[in-house]
């Protein structure tokens, strides 16, 4: 059980365009999701918490403008890279909170961006 | 501030035991967990550890003390396999997970 998964798993863009990854929560629902950055050889970053319904949370230094958040359902999230640009080029991976077990969090596989 | 320390890499030794340290300091403490990530892929959950003490599982071990803002992972009868960046993360007040910068383990034959 647990498992969330993320598509599309890689995605190739051009500079200037927008491009959408989608994080699902298979067999639970997931009140709180939450959106990392990986640069190669470095942490995770968080980037926003997701809250169902409501308003993600951002980070410092994240612009909210430019990674849109999505939590329509207990079971999606979706974040948009708007108008990417080759320094959004990252690992970019989503987690999921089970509802009513606040200290365990699911990741998904990972979606590999690269924008030239 | 909220800080995680864990060493930046560490080498060993196919069947041999190694130990990654972990310190921390954060707002609030509602558990520390271990994760395991491989290159280009997603961290895997390994261990959570919220009293103080030694979880053991399989050839993984998770060690904490709270008093010391101090965890220890310890990998036994490595393999190969095992190579890979360890994440140390601790849960704080909010539930939100602060997150090391991993330790890369290399295993060498």
């Amino acid at each position: 059980g647990a498992v969330v998964s993320q598509h599309p798993s890689r995605v190739i863009c051009k500079s200037g365009t927008s491009v959408k990854i989608e994080c699902r929560s298979l067999d639970f629902q997931a009140t709180t999701m939450f959106w990392y950055r990986q640069f190669p050889k470095q942490s995770l970053m968080l980037m926003a918490t997701s809250n169902e319904g409501s308003k993600a949370t951002y980070e410092q230094g994240v612009e909210k403008d430019k990674f849109l958040i999505n939590h329509a359902s207990l079971t999606l999230s979706t974040l948009t890279v708007t108008s990417a640009h080759p320094e959004d080029s990252s690992f970019y991976i989503c987690s999921a909170r089970v509802v009513g077990h606040d200290y365990e969090q699911y990741f998904g596989p990972g979606t590999r961006l690269t924008v030239t | 501030g909220q800080n995680i320390d864990q060493p930046t890499e560490m080498t060993a030794t196919e069947g041999a035991i190694v130990q990654i340290n972990c310190t921390y300091q954060t707002s609030g403490f509602n558990g520390l967990f271990w994760y395991q990530q491989h290159a280009g892929e997603a961290p895997t959950f390994l261990s959570y550890n919220v009293l103080d003490g030694l979880e053991e599982k399989g050839r993984f071990s998770s060690f904490l003390s709270r008093s010391k803002g101090y965890s220890y992972l310890l990998l036994k009868e490595l393999q190969m396999k095992d190579s890979a960046s360890y994440l140390c993360a601790v849960s704080d007040s909010n539930y939100q997970l602060i997150w090391g910068a991993g330790t890369k383990l290399i295993i060498k034959p």
